[in-house]
């Protein structure tokens, strides 16, 4: 079964730094996707970014990118110059190509300190 | 465009008590989900429609849950008898289809149960 793992339960970092949330995930699939999904206290999940991974360029979103190794089943995070509305918890999901079920990690609480 | 819309937002019920939470899809997506989300953990899948017919519903407890979507848009979630256990957001998403496509939730809707 495909699992999902976010080791940080809990990050933070002073606003305009950067930081890394980490995801790594198992799956003998070839063809999936991932996503980044942010959600704040309202609850409402919002994507962040999406990755094929089919392709080898990593997703960018303005501030967003990912670092995807495929080989090493690692999807993480990089948020450059950290604002206070990043402020949130932030899962990682995956889904195989053809599958029904998008399988969420446990998620990490980023705080942006002032 | 329109997000996944979602009502009521909040509903503080009794236990054994019954309570429905409707959704509607993002125009012209035939996937629709309903998660279950507890405080401090990621979104659990409840029920994923195609259309009007139900994919997987292996995680929902039938005994009390039950899920519709007639003429394959809106969807109702009902609970009847609610338990203290049920507790939590009910997220509902869409998305174009199942194949890897972005999955889009609604605000959710907030459940006590007391």
């Amino acid at each position: 079964a495909q699992t999902v793992t976010q080791s940080q339960p809990e990050m933070s970092v002073q606003e305009a730094e950067t930081v890394t949330l980490s995801c790594t995930y198992d799956t003998s699939e070839s063809d999936y996707y991932l996503f980044w999904y942010k959600q704040p206290p309202s609850r409402q999940m919002i994507l962040v970014i999406r990755q094929e991974a089919y392709k080898q360029q990593n997703a960018t979103e303005n501030r967003f990118s990912v670092n995807f190794q495929k080989a090493a089943k690692s999807f993480s995070l990089k948020i450059s110059d950290s604002q206070l509305g990043d402020a949130a918890m932030y899962f990682c999901a995956y889904i195989a190509q053809g599958a029904q079920k998008l399988v969420f990690g446990q998620g990490t609480r980023l705080t942006i300190n002032p | 465009e329109a997000g996944v819309a979602q009502s009521p937002r909040y509903k503080i019920i009794e236990k054994r008590q019954s309570v429905a939470f409707w959704c509607n899809p993002i125009s012209g997506h035939a996937t629709l989900y309903w998660y279950q989300q507890i405080l401090g953990q990621g979104p659990k899948l409840l029920i994923q429609f195609q259309n009007n017919g139900v994919v997987d519903d292996s995680q929902l407890p039938k005994d009390r849950f039950s899920a519709e979507r007639l003429k394959g848009v809106d969807s109702t979630l009902k609970i009847q008898p609610a338990k203290l256990e049920d507790s939590a957001v009910y997220l509902c998403a869409s998305s174009f289809s199942f194949s890897g496509n972005t999955i889009y939730f609604g605000e959710g809707s907030w459940l006590t149960v007391v």
